[in-house]
This record gives C-alpha cells, sequence and structure tokens, in this order.
C-alpha cells in the first residue's frame, strides 16, 4: 500500500466550477501536508502548506486536512483555464530530517473556457 | 529569484552508457533531491543530500549514484542506463535552516534510453 494515494485523474472541468482534489494517507506520524501544482513541462511548485487539521485558504484555494481520517484535500473556487496542470499532494513526518517528503501520485487538472 | 537549473531538457542515452544529470542551485542550501517522475507512480525519492560529500538513499537508489563535491551542485549518475531509466528527472533543493518544507525544483530532465 502506498503512503499517499491521490485520486487518479485526469479531470476536467469548466470555467468557474469548483475543483476538488482529494489525498488520504496511511502514516499518523504525518505532520506536515503541502499541495505542489505542476504546469506541463516545468517543476513543481509549493501552492498550500499546512501542519493542523482544519481548513487553511489563500484566494481561490482551499486546503483541507482532516487528520481523524487521514484525509487531505485542495478545494479550487472559480477555476480558471491557467489554473489547468497537475496537482500533486505530499506529507512529511514531524522532524524528518532533510525535508524528505512522500507524493501522491498527481491529479492532472483541465479547466475548459 | 530562486533558480534550480538542470543542465539538459531532453536526454537520449543507449543502454549500458554511463549518464550525468547534473543540477545547480543558487540559493546556498544545504538540502539537495533527485526525484524521478512517472505516469501513474507520482515523484520518487532516489536519492538526497544533506550537505557536501554527504549523501543518503532515497526509495529507489538501485542503478543510480550521486556526487556532491561542492553545495551548489548534486549530479545524479546512472551507471549503466536501462531502458527502465527512461523518466523524466527532477531536481529539488531546500533550505535546513527554515521550518516551511518548501522544496524548489528544476523544470526537469526527460530522458530517453534505448
Amino acid at each position: 500500500q502506498k503512503e499517499v494515494e491521490q485520486d487518479p485523474g485526469p479531470l476536467s472541468v469548466p470555467e468557474g466550477a469548483i475543483v476538488s482534489l482529494n489525498c488520504t494517507y496511511s502514516n499518523s506520524a504525518f505532520q506536515y501536508f503541502m499541495w505542489y501544482r505542476q504546469y506541463s513541462r516545468k517543476g513543481p511548485e509549493l501552492l498550500m502548506y499546512t501542519y493542523s487539521s482544519g481548513n487553511k485558504e489563500d484566494g481561490r484555494f482551499t486546503a483541507q486536512v482532516d487528520k481523524s481520517s487521514k484525509y487531505i484535500s485542495l478545494f479550487i473556487r472559480d477555476s480558471q483555464p491557467s489554473d489547468s496542470a497537475t496537482y500533486l499532494c505530499a506529507t512529511q513526518r514531524r522532524g524528518n530530517q532533510g525535508g524528505k517528503l512522500i507524493f501522491g501520485q498527481g491529479t492532472e487538472l483541465s479547466v475548459k473556457p | 529569484d530562486v533558480k534550480v537549473t538542470q543542465s539538459s531538457r531532453y536526454l537520449v542515452k543507449r543502454t549500458g552508457e554511463k549518464v550525468f544529470l547534473e543540477c545547480v542551485q543558487d540559493m546556498d542550501h544545504e538540502n539537495m533531491f533527485w526525484y524521478r517522475q512517472d505516469p501513474g507512480l507520482g515523484l520518487r525519492l532516489i536519492y538526497f543530500s544533506y550537505d557536501v560529500k554527504m549523501k543518503e538513499k532515497g526509495d529507489i537508489p538501485e542503478g543510480y549514484s550521486v556526487s556532491r563535491e561542492k553545495k551548489e551542485r548534486f549530479s545524479l549518475i546512472l551507471e549503466s542506463a536501462s531502458t527502465n531509466q527512461t523518466s523524466m528527472y527532477l531536481c529539488a533543493s531546500r533550505d535546513s535552516g527554515t521550518t516551511n518544507e518548501k522544496l524548489f525544483f528544476g523544470s526537469g530532465t526527460q530522458l530517453s534510453v534505448l
């Protein structure tokens, strides 16, 4: 069993839709949770970061963590064509030296105008 | 602006060749990483380095080695390339002094082994 499982894509939505991207993880030692966004032919870039249960909002993006069910989500409101990318969830154990992240498989999102 | 530079965007090699993938960062970061990215498998860690001349195996180190002689440069070496090493290779760096676990990635090297 993978330590982090991410809903497979691809996901295609119309512009303006609300997008929900989800991951589950297996190890309760994971304390830090991240979402990276990767545009085509580019490396991933950090989009959201949180270390606690609950919601964290940044503009149109909301990251949600539920540690009791080991579930993490990224919501995108009013999605735009520029949001078309692959989204990767990632997690890390607390105190893990060197920032070794465990990534999900990635979900490819396409927002159609 | 922060920059992680990978020497090649695309690379085509033959089975059995020795392959060097170079990565340079200009942020004075202590930690550097090599990942490979494959469809359906996400990013998998090959090797990482905490500091100059220090290295640690990641999850899939077999068939790879690394070199870190200078802080800014982290090289991935495929001793004898095989077709199952055809993949996108991503280098990343991180400042160990921050609490934010942000990795900075290069744009990747798409390696094809024929």
